[in-house]
């Protein structure tokens, strides 16, 4: 479980939604996690999804799960400027919480 | 705001020196662990550490040593230090250490090995 890939850019405009994907290995992860980085803070955990489930809805954010292609996505509707960010899929290594991070997607929001 | 805290928040150390970076976890935190985060990298998993015993470890050498203790503070420490220790370092602390226990993160100390 520790290849966890992002692709690193993304850029959209004001409004739209965003779309941030990640592939992970290790298949015995119990839950999958989303957190966003800004400049000079630390990593805030954004949602989270557990390794059953197929979707999750959490106000603007999305999560969707593909357990057999082993992809997950975040969907963020009506993108805004704030969120502008690194965003981080991570998998938990078996039943702890330590973290297999991928290598992050850099988000610009367009005004 | 997190409750978590790192200090100090930038260091410059030259190579082979030692290093202790510091956390302050949420009261009642039993688990703190440790990431390293190099410049456009994701987080890698140092340690981590619950009631004071390590509690798991990544891929990383032996140099790389903690301390928890019983007031929520833990340190890090690294030996012998090496121009690709330069990253940030996070400390993340949870209640306890199952998948469920939800892990807030400090902003990170900044350390560059010159």
């Amino acid at each position: 479980g520790e290849d966890v890939e992002q692709s690193l850019f993304l850029s959209v405009r004001e409004g739209d939604s965003s779309v941030i994907n990640c592939t992970y290995t290790d298949s015995s992860s119990t839950y999958l996690y989303w957190y966003k980085q800004e400049p000079g803070a630390g990593l805030q955990l954004l949602t989270y999804i557990f390794s059953n489930m197929d979707m999750k809805q959490d106000q603007r954010l999305t999560v969707l799960l593909n357990k057999k292609d082993k992809h997950l996505s975040l969907r963020i509707a009506d993108t805004q400027t704030g969120d502008s960010a690194i965003y981080f899929c991570a998998e938990t290594m078996n039943t702890g919480n330590q973290f297999y991070f991928g290598t992050g997607t850099s988000l610009t929001v367009i005004p | 705001e997190t409750g978590v805290t790192q200090s100090p928040t930038h260091l410059i150390k030259t190579r082979g020196q030692q290093v202790t970076l510091r956390c302050s976890s949420q009261s009642g935190h039993n688990t703190v662990s440790w990431y390293q985060q190099a410049l456009g990298q994701g987080p890698q998993f140092i340690f981590q550490y619950y009631r004071e015993e390590e509690n798991g470890r990544g891929n990383f050498p032996p140099r790389f040593s903690g301390l928890q203790f019983p007031n929520y503070s833990s340190e890090l420490n690294v030996n012998a230090l090496e121009l690709d220790d330069s990253a940030l370092y996070l400390c993340a602390s949870s209640l306890g250490w199952s998948a469920t226990d939800t892990q807030y993160f400090g902003p990170g100390t900044r350390l560059t090995v010159l």
